[in-house]
């Protein structure tokens, strides 16, 4: 049980395009999500909180209106970056809520040339 | 800021008990200690969490000390599939809680 699945793992788009990662609770389900991104070498960092029918909470640093997050359903939440650039690269990661524990998905790797 | 130290990096060979400490000096009553790993290019997996007793499942055991400012997380039996990065994180004990992650130990099994 508490599986946590993203689509795609892997995208590589050109500068200026946007891109829609997916994640979603596959058992169970999740009234927040959350987003992290990670570049190479370094360790998780929080983007948001993403909230199931309301706003998203963006930690300090993040833009908002770069990474739109949507949160629609108990288990399914999206983020999407905004007219990408080279420097948005990275490992992004989405977790769940379940019970006392969060559980994370695989990642997506974002690639933009 | 994460509120743990761990060291960078550790070796242990294959078969062996890998010991990992953690310290967390700063911990609050309300605060469990949770380990998780992050094999390279996946996502964290959850491993272990406790609040002041000793807790075990089929992936590993936890060693909180009686004051709860460090503890130990142990694989009994290292294999090459251990070999990851470990997050000891300390947080309050409810799922929508976010967390903050540290530097994590670099852990290499070794053949």
């Amino acid at each position: 049980g508490a599986v946590v699945s993203q689509h795609p793992s892997w995208v590589i788009c050109k500068s200026g395009t946007s891109v829609k990662i997916e994640c979603r609770s596959l058992d169970f389900q999740a009234t927040t999500m959350f987003w992290y991104r990670q570049f190479p070498k370094q360790s998780l960092m929080l983007m948001a909180t993403s909230n199931e029918g309301s706003k998203a909470t963006y930690e300090q640093g993040v833009e908002k209106d770069k990474f739109l997050i949507n949160h629609a359903s108990l288990t399914l939440s999206t983020l999407t970056v905004t007219s990408a650039h080279p420097e948005d690269s990275s490992f992004y990661i989405c977790s769940a809520g379940y019970t006392d524990t969060q559980y994370f998905g695989p990642g997506t790797r974002l690639t933009v040339l | 800021d994460a509120k743990t130290t761990q060291p960078p990096s550790m070796d242990c060979a294959e078969g062996r008990a890998a010991n990992l400490p953690c310290n967390h000096s700063t911990i609050s009553g309300n605060e469990y200690v949770y380990w998780y790993r992050q094999i390279h290019s996946q996502g964290p997996q959850y491993i272990i969490h406790g609040l002041k007793n000793n807790e075990t499942n089929e992936m590993a055991s936890l060693i909180i000390t009686e004051d709860r400012k460090s503890s130990t997380l142990i694989l009994p039996h290292a294999t090459l599939r251990d070999t990851a990065v470990y997050y000891c994180i300390v947080r309050v004990n409810f799922g929508n809680e976010k967390l903050t992650f540290g530097t994590g130990t670099r852990l290499t099994i070794i053949p």
